[in-house]
């Protein structure tokens, strides 16, 4: 069975400062990982994910996650948070045999920037 | 290029009572996956369906069930609603074979009293 821990359920930040949203997986078979980000009311978004090659990856606007198989993490980070970045993340994983299939997501992160 | 569209976006249901609810998947994507997300939580994986057929299945009760049609929509139907299924209930699609970017819609918000 897969799990998905995100390890802070809220992280309150200043506006400008640098954010890392921790998540770990626990699975016994290999995964691919996802970072979704949810605005109030609205739906999930996808904001990065990881399949295979280098383990950092970056989105479109200045995230960045690293994927870290010793340690099963898979950290979201950003250098120089705004307010705009204020939602609520989730990490996930899917199971590499699943072609596309079954999500299963962590608890969530609210991150709160604040001015 | 409309994404994902939900219907209703909300709804209010009795205890005991049915519900249906629409999801209509982003042009090109033929694969149609159903999550349940209550207040607080990370969505919870209920079903996915391929070529009409239900592929996987999440732990839910078979008061869950689904369909997809033709054109790759897809409902959800709750029956003998419980208070606890109180929920954002979120469709998902995506692109034929392994693709793994899959696409949200809105949601939509069902209230049990």
């Amino acid at each position: 069975a897969q799990s998905v821990t995100q390890l802070d359920s809220q992280v309150p930040v200043f506006e400008e400062a640098p954010v890392e949203l921790r998540c770990n997986y626990s699975s016994s078979v290999s995964v691919y990982l996802f970072w979704y980000v949810q605005y109030p009311n609205q739906g999930l978004q996808l904001l990065l994910k990881y399949l295979s090659g280098s383990t950092l990856v970056e989105s479109i606007n200045g995230f960045e996650a690293e994927f870290n198989k010793s340690q099963t993490s898979f950290h979201l980070r950003k250098p120089s948070v705004h307010i705009s970045d204020t939602a609520e993340y989730f990490c996930a994983v899917s199971d590499t045999g699943n072609q596309g299939g079954k999500l299963i997501f962590g608890q969530g992160t609210e991150l709160s920037v604040k001015p | 290029d409309a994404g994902v569209t939900q219907s209703p976006t909300h709804l209010i249901k009795t205890r005991g009572q049915q519900v249906t609810l629409r999801c209509s998947p982003k042009s090109g994507h033929d694969t149609v996956s159903w999550y349940q997300q209550a207040l607080g939580q990370g969505p919870q994986f209920i079903f996915q369906y391929y070529e009409e057929e239900e592929r996987q299945r999440g732990n839910f009760p078979d008061r869950f069930s689904g369909h997809q049609f033709p054109n790759y929509s897809s409902e959800l139907n709750v029956n003998a609603l419980l208070l606890g299924d109180s929920a954002l209930y979120l469709c998902a699609s995506k692109g034929y074979g392994l693709s793994y970017e899959q696409y949200f819609g809105p949601g939509t918000r069902l209230t049990v009293t």
